[in-house]
């Protein structure tokens, strides 16, 4: 099966700063990679996605690549703003969703 | 149709105790997941159908889990003799197929608590 890997585990940046979020994966037949953000009890939510035949895709502050060679792909959020401030998962799926351990970003006003 | 919809929210039970919980996913979509999540763990891959077919089961779902989408809509997730390690929210999704997984939506989940 897959194997998600997501780093850091914890992140926090000043507000106005940018954040990275990195995720490697391990089955090379994965095409799509979501991230979600997911507040304190409630459920994860798409923030961004891209597929494989894509390598970069941006969303207003939110951007996120992806390098198929070497497997792995990243979140990157400009301008951080303290409603940032989430846990954020990274997913590799063909089908079902392999999901990273998630990232705490902190966001500090 | 405004998402997929999870009952209970809530869920406590006794240690022993069977529960149900039921799956509404979004009308035109045929794949409907279910996933376990723990504190600070992301969400972890349980069994997914296609219409009415369980097309995989994680080795996670023991032999006391059991899922089942009958008519191709709804879906249940019953556990049997619950543990205190069975406390946790669980997570449906659906989404629509052909290859690419267009329009994945998660359900607000239904906590479950063992005492």
């Amino acid at each position: 099966g897959e194997n998600v890997e997501q780093h850091p585990s914890t992140l926090s940046v000043q507000e106005g700063d940018s954040a990275v979020i990195k995720c490697t994966y391990s089955d090379s037949a994965s095409n799509y990679f979501p991230w979600y953000k997911q507040e304190l009890g409630k459920r994860p939510q798409l923030i961004i996605d891209i597929r494989s035949n894509v390598g970069e895709k941006k969303d207003q502050r939110i951007a996120v690549t992806l390098n198929k060679t070497a497997k792995h792909f990243s979140l990157h959020i400009t301008e951080t703003q303290p409603e940032d401030s989430a846990v954020y998962f990274c997913a590799a799926t063909k089908y079902q969703f392999y999901f990273g351990t998630g990232t705490s970003l902190t966001v500090i006003p | 149709d405004t998402g997929v919809s999870q009952n209970p929210r809530h869920k406590i039970t006794k240690r022993g105790q069977n529960v149900t919980f039921r799956c509404d996913p979004i009308s035109e979509h045929n794949r409907l997941y279910w996933y376990r999540q723990t504190l600070g763990q992301g969400p972890e891959f349980l069994t997914y159908f296609q219409n009415e077919a369980q097309l995989e089961k994680s080795r996670l779902l023991s032999d006391r889990f059991s899922a089942e989408r009958p008519k191709g809509s709804f879906s249940t997730l019953e556990i049997q003799r619950t543990e205190q390690g069975d406390s946790a929210m669980y997570l449906c999704a659906s989404s629509t197929g052909s290859g690419q997984n267009y329009g994945y939506t998660f359900g607000s989940g239904t906590r479950l608590t063992v005492v």
